[in-house]
């Protein structure tokens, strides 16, 4: 069955560098596109980024553009997201959701890993 | 940017009630919307994709319907494990936005 699941969260300091991974199994990681998606608590879901099933290409929101990279290892079959910069505002939880599509990242997320927690804080 | 507006923002209702969730986006998405169900502490789930295709193993009560800018969510008897929060999200550019969420819980 289909399994991502998400870890690096934690407590970081402002300005300072995290990296989020996500792995995945049950599924052929390599065709399909991949998201980052995050949730502030008690707030709605922002979507961050996406990462076509090749790593060729690669889309953010303007709140983290230039700040986050996505990026895959598809020998491995793991995401991840390297978080710069860090503020307050980016405390959230951080799940990794895979494309329905395969090769193409225009379809809904169809799995979702539980989320990791990342805390900015001094 | 594609702006997803949801109304209304919460909404109580009973079991057996039938709602309406609408969604309506900044510019035309075509039918590039899909529907997700958040229950507390818990990742969303895909209901509806494309506007109006059920996710396989979702219960046939969820519908949805729209295209261009204005979309519904529709559940047509709630049962008591739908009481939840729901968003719509485009897909048809990036972003791929998400609406602002609508709470659903028990009258």
């Amino acid at each position: 069955q289909v399994q991502l699941v998400e870890s690096g969260g934690g407590v970081v300091q402002p300005g300072r560098s995290l990296t989020l991974s996500c792995a995945a199994s049950g599924f052929s990681f390599s065709t399909y596109g991949m998201h980052w998606v995050r949730q502030a608590p008690g707030k709605g879901l922002e979507w961050l980024a996406v990462i076509s099933y090749d790593g060729s290409h690669r889309y953010y929101t303007d709140s983290v553009k230039g700040r986050f990279t996505i990026s895959r290892d598809n020998s491995n079959n793991t995401l991840y997201l390297q978080v710069n910069s860090l503020r307050a505002e980016d405390t959230a939880v951080y799940y990794c959701g895979k494309d329905q599509n395969h090769y193409d990242s225009t379809g809904p997320l169809d799995y979702w890993g539980q989320g990791t927690l990342l805390t900015v804080s001094s | 940017d594609i702006q997803m507006t949801q109304s209304p923002s919460s909404l109580s209702a009973s079991v057996g009630d039938r709602v309406t969730i609408t969604c309506r986006a900044s510019q035309s998405v075509s039918t590039y919307v899909n529907w997700y169900q958040q229950k507390p502490g818990k990742a969303p789930k895909v209901l509806i994709y494309t506007t109006s295709s059920l996710q396989s193993g979702v219960p046939s009560r969820f519908s949805g319907s729209g295209s261009g800018t204005d979309f519904t969510l529709t559940i047509s008897s709630l049962q008591p494990e739908d009481f939840a929060t729901y968003y719509c999200q485009q897909t048809f550019n990036t972003p791929r936005t998400f609406g602002q969420g609508t709470r659903l819980e028990i009258k």
